[in-house]
């Protein structure tokens, strides 16, 4: 089947500027990750969802930015008022669970986001 | 807090020669721990995993790495370098929170594989 994917695959946008990036998980994976990979600070967790439960935003640099995934499956990341130092590519991933490390988290192939 | 440390940001090889990443984690609980492997241009793919059991970890593509508790490491290595390695690779670490599986990524080491 199909793996994550996630929409635009790159982003050019103006500073101050609100961007929605989008992440499709695989078909039946109920945990869904947002990272973040900048040359700045590397990979960073930024949010994570588990089906019904409240996501653990603890990763999110700041109140500009959120996420909301409906139904259980398509995630939306929302980054307003973009800064220049959001610029990076955004990564999402899912995976059949959590337990322990042992469901493999699938990568997709990122969204750049470019701020000027 | 879990963290990683990667030594060496870049790392050259000739092709056949033996590869060495070099992976230690800071860890209050028993971690779990993972290779990645990033192409350009590309997600990332999970060359292997440490969650518990045999310390010695055998992957994709003929890497492996072993556990070392004593030491706090997670070395990434192959016997014989082929120019498809050349790539990115990242060590991360999960488990200091139960009810998740976030990763904690080290900082990466680029793969150059000389013919």
């Amino acid at each position: 089947g199909a793996g994550v994917s996630q929409s635009p695959s790159n982003k050019v946008t103006e500073k101050g500027k609100d961007v929605e990036l989008r992440c499709d998980p695989i078909s039946g994976h109920t945990a869904l990750y947002w990272y973040r990979q900048s040359l700045g600070q590397g990979l960073e967790f930024l949010i994570y969802f588990q089906g019904n439960s409240a996501p653990d935003k603890s990763g999110l640099p700041s109140d500009r930015f959120s996420a909301e995934r409906t139904g259980g499956s398509v995630s939306t990341l929302t980054i307003q008022r973009t800064q220049q130092e959001d610029s990076a590519v955004y990564l999402c991933a899912s995976s059949l669970g959590t337990s322990g490390g042992i469901f493999e988290q699938f990568f997709g192939p990122g969204t750049r986001l470019t701020v000027l | 807090a879990q963290s990683v440390t990667q030594l060496g940001s870049h790392v050259s090889v000739s092709e056949g020669a033996l590869v060495l990443l070099r992976c230690n984690y800071s860890s209050s609980v028993p971690p779990y721990l993972f290779w990645y492997v990033q192409y350009p241009n590309q997600g990332l793919q999970l060359l292997l995993k440490y969650t518990t059991g045999a310390t010695l970890v055998k992957g994709i593509n003929g890497f492996e790495a072993e556990f070392k508790k004593s030491e706090t490491s997670f070395h990434l290595t192959k016997p014989s370098a082929h120019m498809s390695d050349a790539a990115e690779y990242f060590c991360a670490v999960s488990g200091e929170i139960s009810n998740t599986d976030k990763l904690i990524f080290g900082t990466g080491t680029r793969l150059q594989v000389f013919p």
